[in-house]
């Protein structure tokens, strides 16, 4: 069974300064999907970025960008230029590719970001 | 506005007292998923549907069930609810052909067993 691991329970930045969350997982499989989801106070869940395993090339979103690492089973969200708005927990994500439980997400355990104006 | 309707926002009941949550998508998607989310373990897949009348366990399916007799329609039933129930719920759903499209989750449903 896959398993992600967030080991950073909390994390501070100061506004305009960058910051990194750390992921890893473990998994057997060779083709799957890579996700940063974000969930405000209000409790939504929203997507950040997404990353296709087969792509050597991180995925970059505006200020957020990823360091896939495929060997290491590694995953981590870069934010920079932190904003006030980007205060929130962070679940990182495991999709695999295919098979008959191809929907299922799995998830970390949840990073809690802090940002200090 | 595609979107993922989950209702209620907020609920508190006693211990054994019968209880749904409603869950309908309007993007006509294939999958949906139940999830609860409790703190230091992340979000825990329930129960999903890939289908109409096609359903399967999740993680922790224990004490809850589904049903799917509509596509757009994955209602979470707790048959006897237990404190240990109380939790934060998601819905979510997402189509069955890539997994470029990501999913769609719900408000949540803050649940509350006394």
């Amino acid at each position: 069974a896959q398993t992600v691991t967030q080991s950073q329970p909390e994390m501070s930045v100061q506004e305009a300064e960058t910051v990194t969350l750390s992921c890893t997982y473990d998994t057997s499989e060779s083709d799957y999907y890579l996700f940063w989801y974000k969930q405000p106070p209000s409790r939504q869940m929203i997507l950040v970025i997404r990353q296709e395993a087969y792509k050597q090339q991180n995925a970059t979103e505006n200020r957020f960008s990823v360091n896939f690492q495929k060997a290491a089973k590694s995953f981590s969200l870069k934010i920079s230029d932190s904003q006030l708005g980007d205060a929130a927990m962070y679940f990182c994500a495991y999709r695999r590719y295919g098979g008959t439980s191809y929907g299922k997400l799995t998830f970390g355990q949840g990073t809690i970001l802090t940002v200090h104006p | 506005e595609a979107q993922v309707t989950q209702n209620p926002r907020y609920l508190i009941t006693v211990t054994g007292k019968k209880l749904t949550v409603t869950c309908s998508q309007n993007m006509n998607h294939e999958y949906m998923s139940w999830y609860r989310q409790d703190p230091g373990l992340g979000l825990r897949q329930i129960y999903y549907s890939m289908n109409v009348e096609v359903t399967d366990k999740g993680d922790v399916p224990e004490g809850y069930k589904v049903s799917r007799k509509e596509k757009r329609n994955f209602p979470l039933i707790l048959e006897s609810p237990s404190p240990n129930q109380t939790s934060l719920y998601f819905c979510a759903s997402t189509k069955s052909d890539g997994a470029n499209y990501g999913y769609t989750f719900g408000s949540g449903t803050r649940l509350t067993v006394v």
